[in-house]
């Protein structure tokens, strides 16, 4: 079966630097995407990857290693404003996404 | 430039009751899709069409239908709702479908079942 896998919560500190993990198992691949998303609201896309290595984005950057089936989303500088949930996502090879249930990220100041 | 719409913005449905969700997008966007967004699940993809006048069935069809007489809408309809259909329903629209396409989402319906 398809899977992604990603923590339920984490709680980090303002100014600081917070990983968020996402592992996969799915049926082909055609890239992995992050998507942010505040409580209410809709999932906004943030990053990309297809090939292996780092994509970096202002304060957001995304790994890739599809060897692994892993990624990370890297949030350097954290402000109150990134409180939300994370959804990790990848592209199987019927281009569909399947969804991880998301990451909670708890900012304190 | 608006993006993607839905209506209603929320609604509250008697089980039995038919009902239309309402998505309409502005991006001339080829593919578009709907979800279904439930507490502690990811989303999950209700139905699909990657052009005007196909659609496919995604990972939880059952009790849900969709056309796509146009590029610019797709509605999706609950013929006859139950209480598990309660979650909040998601349209999102991309430029192709195809490998790499980004996804982008309208602002979402909450459903209650009753």
């Amino acid at each position: 079966g398809q899977n992604i896998d990603q923590p339920t919560e984490m709680t980090a500190t303002e100014g600081a630097i917070v990983q968020i993990n996402c592992t996969y198992q799915t049926s082909g691949f055609n890239g992995l995407f992050w998507y942010q998303q505040h409580a209410g609201e809709a999932p906004t896309f943030l990053s990309y990857n297809v090939l292996d290595g780092l994509e970096e984005k202002g304060r957001f950057s995304s790994f890739l290693s599809r060897s692994k089936g892993y990624s990370y989303l890297l949030l350097k500088e954290l402000q109150m404003k990134d409180s939300a949930s994370y959804l990790c996502a990848v592209m199987d090879s019927n281009y569909q996404l399947i969804w991880g249930a998301g990451t909670k990220l708890i900012i304190k100041p | 430039i608006a993006g993607i719409t839905q209506a209603p913005t929320s609604q509250i449905l008697a089980a039995g009751r038919r009902m239309t969700l309402r998505c309409t997008q502005d991006m001339r966007h080829n593919a578009m899709y709907w979800y279904r967004q439930d507490l502690g699940l990811g989303l999950r993809l209700i139905h699909y069409s990657n052009t005007a006048g196909t659609t496919g069935k995604g990972e939880v069809p059952d009790g849900y239908s969709v056309s796509r007489a146009n590029t610019d809408d797709f509605p999706l309809t609950l013929a006859s709702a139950v209480p598990s259909q309660t979650s909040v329903y998601f349209c999102a629209s991309s430029d192709s479908g195809g490998p790499g396409d980004t996804q982008y989402f309208g602002p979402g319906t909450r459903l209650t079942v009753l």
